[in-house]
């Protein structure tokens, strides 16, 4: 069955305290790995697109890495700011799958 | 990027009545969709509007409750119909755009029904 599945659920850190959310897929014949921020109350705000094992993609504080079974999206010194839920989607042939998030709050 | 803007952002809606949702994109975009976000819960593709056709639904939306339109190649509307507390949510237009196959997403409609 087609999935995607992200880890923790919710993740509590200290502003500066660095840590990595997880996204693992079982989506058969994949297109792309995307991940996203979301405030609450607000759409989707699109971060990056990975395509294939090995790739990397970084803005700012986060950077995101993409292996053949799972992404990981890294948090490098976070801020207050960062806190956000963050989404994971996959493409598979014929449609997008999503995660269920990851909730983050950065205390200061 | 495609620029995504919903309106409304935000309404109150009284049972039993219809909502209609607009969603406009600033660029020609061949794929136009439309999700459900339920308080706490990941994204639901409600369905996928087609220029020019009816839209396709996915498995537990159908047409007489979430009619949709698509006239263009920028324009899309979702009705929620007939509305009872349980459609209360947030609703998201999406496009994809480019040959990368990323999706965008509109700022939302927030509609709680009493």
């Amino acid at each position: 069955e087609d999935q995607v599945t992200q880890s923790p659920e919710a993740l509590r850190l200290q502003e500066g305290e660095s840590s990595s959310l997880n996204c693992s897929y079982t989506v058969s014949g994949l297109r792309g790995l995307f991940w996203y921020r979301q405030d609450p109350g607000k759409g989707p705000e699109f971060l990056f697109t990975l395509y294939s094992a090995g790739e990397e993609k970084e803005k700012e504080r986060l950077k995101a890495t993409l292996t053949k079974k799972e992404s990981f999206l890294h948090i490098t010194a976070p801020k207050p700011e960062d806190s956000a839920t963050y989404l994971c989607a996959v493409s598979g042939i014929n449609k997008f799958y999503f995660g269920s998030g990851t909730k983050l709050n950065v205390k200061p | 990027s495609a620029v995504i803007s919903q309106k409304p952002s935000r309404d109150i809606c009284q049972r039993g009545t219809s909502l209609t949702i607009q969603c406009q994109v600033d660029s020609q975009v061949t794929m136009m969709f439309w999700y459900r976000q339920q308080p706490g819960q990941s994204l639901t593709l409600i369905a996928t509007a087609n220029q020019g056709s009816e839209a396709t639904y996915e498995s537990g939306f159908v047409i007489d409750k979430f009619p949709i339109s698509r006239p263009n190649l920028t324009f899309s509307t979702l009705t929620v119909s007939n509305m009872s507390p349980e459609d209360s949510s947030i609703y998201l237009c999406s496009a994809q755009q480019g040959t990368g196959n990323t999706i965008y997403f509109g700022e939302g409609s927030w509609l709680t029904v009493v």
